[in-house]
């Protein structure tokens, strides 16, 4: 069975700070990660893919097969980063990249 | 707007009722998902369609629930004889199938079912 698992449901930070949102998987094949994020009365959007290996907004983050994680990582935080972030898993190939999601952290830049 | 849309945003019924859900997905978007989200839970995925065809059910979705895309277009998700468990936050997404594309699913902003 396949499982995303983010053990904060709130993270606080200060503006400037680094951010580290943790996410866990487990998967029987091989797994594409994503990070999914939701502003403040806006839909869904995807923030970033593993297989892309991109820096958007000043966020990255790598897949560690070893320890299977997928931590969203943000040197300096900024306000506009306050939001709810998912972390998901879709099968790398084949039909049908169904998502599994956590459960979420609300992320709360304070100035 | 040209992003995926869902009518109608809320939707309040009594406990029995069956009730109807539309997405428009963005135009050429071949692949078109229903996932449900309830509260302080991530999306759960219900049912994917490749064109017109349905090719995956989650167990979630009971034999109350029916999902149909007639002309690989529009999808409807009906949900009959409602229940209060039933109430949740239903998410519609579309994406392009490519060969060596890397499929991305946008998300429309959710129609939310409240059963009284």
């Amino acid at each position: 069975a396949q499982r995303v698992t983010q053990p904060e449901k709130l993270l606080s930070v200060f503006k400037g700070a680094p951010v580290e949102l943790k996410c866990n998987y487990s998967y029987s094949g091989s797994p594409e990660l994503f990070w999914y994020v939701q502003y403040s009365r806006q839909r869904l959007q995807l923030l970033l893919r593993h297989i892309s290996r991109e820096s958007i907004k000043g966020f990255t983050a790598d897949l560690n097969k070893g320890e299977t994680s997928f931590h969203l990582k943000k040197p300096f935080a900024q306000e506009e980063d306050s939001a709810m972030y998912y972390c998901a898993l879709s099968r790398l190939t084949g039909g049908g990249n169904k998502l599994t999601f956590g459960t979420g952290t609300q992320l709360k830049v304070e100035l | 707007d040209t992003g995926v849309s869902q009518d109608p945003r809320h939707k309040i019924t009594k406990r029995g009722q069956n009730v109807t859900f539309r997405c428009d997905p963005i135009s050429e978007h071949n692949r078109l998902y229903w996932y449900r989200q309830t509260l302080g839970q991530g999306p759960e995925f219900l049912t994917y369609f490749q064109n017109e065809a349905q090719l995956e059910k989650s167990r979630l979705l009971s034999d109350r629930f029916s999902a149909e895309r007639p002309k690989g277009s529009f999808s409807t998700l009906e949900i009959q004889r409602t229940e209060q468990g039933d109430s949740a936050m239903y998410l519609c997404a579309s994406s392009l199938d490519r060969q060596g594309w890397q499929e991305t699913q946008y998300f429309g902003p959710g129609t939310r079912l409240l059963v009284l």
